[in-house]
């Protein structure tokens, strides 16, 4: 089946320096990636859509500055926390589909982020 | 944004009962989605339906869809304790992004 990965699986920082988040598909080409927040015990919040080789789309109230996404190849995606803050901490997933966006997303395993 | 509501937020039942929880959404979709979430892990597909079923199976899990009260429901049967997790509904909006439900926190006890 579609395997995406995620890396790293967790990471802590300080406040104030940028993380960097990996997203892989692992055995298909992602046409299109996910970004994803989650807050304990809660939802998950769309945060960007990315395609290969253009820019991602925003979802509204998320700083584009401030989560930067690159979808460089059909196979990665990136999103890099830029100074960040402890309220950035989270738990933040990724998915993709090799579609036109309606096929099933294949979700990666989280990444929490701890910012002190 | 989110659409999908869930109820109830959370369910303990013991190993061997079914589990039933719910989801309603606001806006008209194409297909709705349910998935399951570990304890700090990704997400597992569990199964679609389509805007034109009524209902669907695969193992121990029933979903059925109802368009007209845009409302779903996921029934697990004879749990176990491996279906400890969060259960998320989630449906398509019109650009064909995922909109996620709450939740349902379901514990199976042994």
């Amino acid at each position: 089946g579609a395997v995406v990965s995620q890396h790293p699986s967790w990471v802590i920082c300080k406040s104030g320096t940028s993380v960097k988040i990996e997203c892989r598909s692992l055995d298909f080409q992602a046409t299109t990636m996910f970004w994803y927040r989650q807050f304990p015990k809660q939802s998950l919040m769309l945060m960007a859509t990315s395609n290969e080789g253009s820019k991602a789309t925003y979802e509204q109230g998320v700083e584009k500055d401030k989560f930067l996404i690159n979808h460089a190849s059909l196979t990665l995606s990136t999103l890099t926390v830029t100074s960040a803050h402890p309220e950035d901490s989270s738990f933040y997933i990724c998915s993709a589909t090799g579609g036109t966006g309606r096929d099933e997303q294949y979700f990666g395993p989280g990444t929490r982020l701890t910012v002190t | 944004s989110q659409q999908g509501e869930e109820d109830p937020q959370a369910l303990s039942i013991q190993e061997g009962e079914n589990a039933t929880m719910n989801c309603s959404y606001k806006t008209s979709i194409n297909n709705l989605q349910w998935y399951r979430q570990n304890s700090g892990r990704g997400l597992v597909h569990l199964i679609l339906i389509r805007s034109n079923e009524r209902e669907k199976h695969s193992g121990r899990l029933r979903v059925t869809l109802d368009t007209s009260k845009k409302s779903s429901s996921l029934l697990i049967t004879a749990s176990q304790a491996a279906d400890t997790a969060s259960y998320f509904c989630a449906t398509d909006r019109d650009d064909y992004k995922l909109s996620f439900g709450a939740g349902t926190t379901v514990t199976v006890r042994a």
